[in-house]
């Protein structure tokens, strides 16, 4: 069964530094998002992504944030300068036309010290 | 500013017994809504989904009903299994009006079915 996949599981980083989320979504999906899950709070919506641009963003997506799908299969979160309160788990989702499903990978813990 | 809610953060059964879990929203556009399942540091895994035009979804021993009216929707589960043990979230989504579907979740709801 086709499966969202993301890499790395875990990441540390220091405060400052720039770090990048990777993603493989589903392969026929058309749309692809982050959420993420800071520790014992709900999940939240970051960004969607479709036919190549942003097509809504979260307030929490600011402009420390970015994303790319630098090819056909990988789908990429950049924080360019992590503070500490980016320390949650990201999810990354996709969903394809005419399913109206997301479905997530099983998540990056990242970890700003 | 919770538009999605799950006023119960915890819920505990007995194995065999029905589980109701609750969720309420507040915005009245959301046209489509899904429950997750979810186990510590492992990503929501899909479990069932109802559209706004339907006030009731069945799949095996998970039946999710709506109602617009009062802007409530539950996921029954029987019988409940302790492999049905998890973190439940609930969430709706805007499909119509050309936006993305991006999910608001709710808080959660923890399930444990005792053996």
């Amino acid at each position: 069964e086709p499966e969202v996949t993301q890499t790395p599981s875990h990441q540390v980083t220091q405060m400052g530094q720039e770090v990048i989320l990777r993603c493989v979504p589903i392969s026929n999906h058309l749309y692809f998002y982050w959420y993420r899950q800071i520790l014992g709070q709900k999940v939240e919506f970051l960004v969607s992504f479709y036919n190549n641009e942003i097509s809504e963003k979260s307030e929490i997506f600011d402009d420390q944030f970015s994303v790319e799908r630098p090819d056909g299969s990988n789908f990429t979160l950049k924080i360019r300068s992590t503070k500490l309160e980016d320390s949650a788990m990201y999810f990354c989702a996709s969903r394809g036309l005419p399913l109206e499903t997301q479905y997530f990978g099983p998540g990056t813990r990242l970890l700003v010290l | 500013d919770q538009q999605v809610k799950q006023n119960s953060p915890s819920l505990s059964v007995q194995e065999g017994r029905i589980s109701i879990l609750n969720c309420d929203y507040t915005n009245s556009m959301f046209d489509y809504f899904l429950w997750y399942k979810k186990y510590p540091a492992e990503g929501p895994t899909f479990l069932i989904s109802i559209s706004s035009i339907k006030d009731k979804n069945e799949d095996g021993r998970f039946t999710v009903f709506l109602n617009k009216s009062a802007k409530h929707l539950s996921l029954h589960i029987v019988p409940s299994q302790p492999g049905d043990s998890a973190v439940y979230f609930c969430a709706a989504s805007l499909l119509g009006g050309g936006s993305q579907g991006n999910l608001i979740f709710g808080k959660g709801t923890k399930l444990s079915v005792k053996p």
